[in-house]
């Protein structure tokens, strides 16, 4: 099925630093999700995103509906150590089955 | 609320075999979709029911097969298993369509 394009693939920081991750795709989305995933554990939501140019926060986490809807974004400000796992998109499409599809994933590295 | 539900949380089967995976979704939720997830390919959408009917199929041969109850609750049936379906299988449920979708912790199914 689709994937979404997600990068970067992988990012190692050092403790306190921000960090960026972005997912495209060639399709405009209703909807975009973000998660965070631990190794052998199942994904869990961390932001919601349902119109073009919404910009929410969850905590030191904050997500952006790109204006084309085409894109979003995922900030995470003042990284810290159990901010360490897989990050990845998803992205729901009202026009093709209403069906969600997913990012490859970032894999995210904090070094205290 | 309990959160999704998915048994049982590991599992070791032999080439040949068949096994069946549960999930019982967030109560109200009336779709409930499966996942197959490896390191190498991400994400897989295997298919999606909603009030008992099958509404999308991902590109899985047959041996895949799932079904949903009544009161919600989804089985998948994986027969005549091979080495690579090996992954973690992930059970998602949501209310509505255009609603947050919200993942099991998985089954590991190791094939030896």
């Amino acid at each position: 099925g689709q994937q979404l394009n997600q990068s970067p693939q992988s990012m190692f920081i050092q403790e306190g630093e921000d960090v960026s991750m972005n997912c495209t795709s060639s399709s405009i989305f209703n909807t975009w999700l973000w998660y965070k995933q631990d190794p052998g554990e199942g994904p869990v939501l961390l932001i919601a995103l349902y119109k073009a140019g919404e910009l929410t926060s969850n905590g030191r986490l904050t997500a952006q509906f790109g204006i084309t809807r085409k894109d979003s974004f995922l900030n995470i400000s003042a990284s810290i150590p159990s901010d360490v796992g897989i990050y990845f998109c998803a992205g729901l499409s009202l026009n093709t089955g209403n069906q969600f599809y997913f990012g490859t994933g970032t894999s995210l590295t904090v070094i205290p | 609320k309990a959160g999704v539900t998915q048994t049982p949380r590991y599992l070791i089967k032999t080439r040949g075999q068949q096994v069946t995976l549960s999930c019982s979704p967030i109560s109200g939720h009336r779709s409930v979709s499966w996942y197959q997830q490896t390191p190498g390919q991400g994400l897989q959408f295997l298919f999606e029911y909603f009030s008992e009917t099958q509404r999308n199929k991902g590109n899985f041969p047959g041996r895949f097969s799932g079904r949903q109850f009544s009161n919600s609750r989804s089985e998948m049936n994986v027969s005549t298993l091979e080495l690579g379906d090996s992954a973690l299988y992930l059970c998602a449920s949501r209310m509505g369509t255009n609603e947050k979708l919200f993942f099991g912790s998985g089954t590991q199914l190791s094939v030896l």
